[in-house]
């Protein structure tokens, strides 16, 4: 159980285009999702964290115009690139926190995507 | 606002050697505290946690934490390491309010080097 998935694992875009990365808790309902960056030999940092039905909490520094995050239902949380640069190129990770299980205080998390931005 | 710290970048052990992975966290209000595997071209994949009670933790594939409150640590340990386990390790912390979730600070992760 508590699997979370991302679509695509891997894109290749050109610089300017807008790109989409899709978290879905498959057997659960989260709440919360969260949306992570990683750079190469760094470690893992916040960017955001998404409540299904209201506006997603950009950490300090994560311009929210650039990286647009929805989330529209308690299974689906998405992360929109929007006119991307070669220094967005990174590994986005999102993580799902399950509807119902304050108790569990643990964050699944999906296998990633890697962004390249040529 | 939290931090976490893990001083070592990386750790060569020799296989069937014991290995001690060091976290020190700072926080001015209570944490858990987490440790995560990351295989080469993988996901997060939690090793352990601690959340209350017992302050030694146990987790999967031989691993085991020790949450030291006055010395605000978190260190990880093994007492055989195999081949299978060279992987980069973080130690991560994060809040909880009102039944709400609060993301993750990771530290910089080590990675794990497994010499045969």
């Amino acid at each position: 159980g508590a699997v979370v998935s991302q679509h695509p694992s891997r894109v290749i875009c050109k610089s300017g285009t807008s790109v989409k990365i899709e978290c879905r808790s498959l057997d659960f309902q989260a709440t919360t999702m969260f949306w992570y960056r990683q750079f190469p030999k760094k470690s893992l940092m916040l960017m955001a964290t998404s409540n299904e039905g209201s506006k997603a909490t950009y950490e300090q520094g994560v311009e929210k115009d650039k990286f647009l995050i929805n989330h529209a239902s308690l299974t689906l949380s998405t992360l929109t690139v929007t006119s991307a640069h070669p220094e967005d190129s990174s590994f986005y990770i999102c993580s799902a926190h399950p509807q119902g299980l304050a108790g569990v205080r643990e964050q699944f998390f999906g296998p990633g995507t890697r962004l390249t931005v040529l | 606002a939290q931090s976490v710290t893990q001083l070592d970048s990386q750790v060569p052990v020799f296989e069937e050697a014991p290995v001690e992975l060091r976290c020190n966290y700072s926080s001015s209000v209570s944490v858990y505290l987490f440790w995560y595997v990351q295989y080469p071209n993988q996901g997060l994949q939690l090793l352990l946690k601690y959340l209350s009670g017992s302050t030694l933790v146990k987790g999967i594939n031989g691993f085991e934490a020790e949450f030291n409150k006055s010395q605000t640590s978190f260190h990880l340990r093994k007492p055989s390491v195999h081949i299978s386990d060279t992987a980069e390790y973080f130690c991560a912390v994060s809040t909880y309010s009102g039944g709400g979730a609060d993301g993750l600070t990771f530290g910089k992760g080590t990675h794990l080097i497994i010499q045969p």
